[in-house]
């Protein structure tokens, strides 16, 4: 079955540095999404991305955040200048068609610590 | 006020009992997801809703969505299910998440 892949499984990183976490979606699937849940907290949805842009993002994803599809397979969420309160669980999902229509596919996300 | 709201919040069975997770919304939906987190973290989507029923081996999701609210149902549950059930409505291009069920079978 397909999967969606997310490198590096865990990344420690000093606070100020700047963080790239990857993601490989599904290859037919055109949304593409980041999630993150801080420990012991809800879920919560970052930003979605379609046709080369952003398409919807949350209070939460301020200017110390970025996404890109730099090729045909990758997206990535940069974080900079990470903060220790960035520490989360950071999730890509991605689906064939807008939400409501077909089902999300979650990677199996990225743990980020700042120190 | 939470948009979504998952009841309750901890669920200890006995292998075999059959479960039921709640979640009620607030706001109006394209469609809703059941989720499933595991102890190391990695999330898997159940089901997606947007009316009526669906099955999936031992899994039953139901939607009313005049009432704005949606079970999961869980026969002879197993050890193995023990995870944390999330609820998650799709708002077009967002999705709310509801804290989760964390769910504990015993044998």
């Amino acid at each position: 079955e397909p999967e969606v892949t997310q490198t590096p499984s865990h990344q420690v990183t000093q606070m100020g540095q700047e963080v790239i976490l990857r993601c490989v979606p599904i290859s037919n699937h055109l949304y593409f999404y980041w999630y993150r849940q801080i420990l012991g907290q809800k879920v919560e949805f970052l930003v979605s991305f379609y046709n080369n842009e952003i398409s919807e993002k949350s209070e939460i994803f301020d200017d110390q955040f970025s996404v890109e599809r730099p090729d045909g397979s990758n997206f990535t969420l940069k974080i900079r200048s990470t903060k220790l309160e960035d520490s989360a669980m950071y999730f890509c999902a991605s689906s064939r068609l807008q939400g409501a229509v077909s089902g999300y596919t979650f990677g199996s996300g990225t743990r980020l610590t700042v120190v | 006020k939470n948009e979504v709201e998952q009841s309750p919040q901890n669920l200890t069975a006995q292998e075999g009992e059959f479960i039921t997770i709640n979640c009620s919304y607030s706001v109006g939906i394209s469609a809703l997801h059941w989720l499933q987190q595991h102890p190391g973290g990695g999330i898997v989507s159940l089901f997606m809703l947007s009316s009526g029923k669906k099955k999936h081996g031992r899994l039953i999701a139901t939607i009313n969505i005049q009432e704005k609210h949606s079970s999961l149902h869980i026969t002879a549950s197993h050890p193995r299910d023990s995870a944390v059930y999330i609820c998650a409505v799709n708002l077009v291009d967002d999705m709310r998440f509801g804290a989760g069920t964390r769910l504990t079978v015993k044998p």
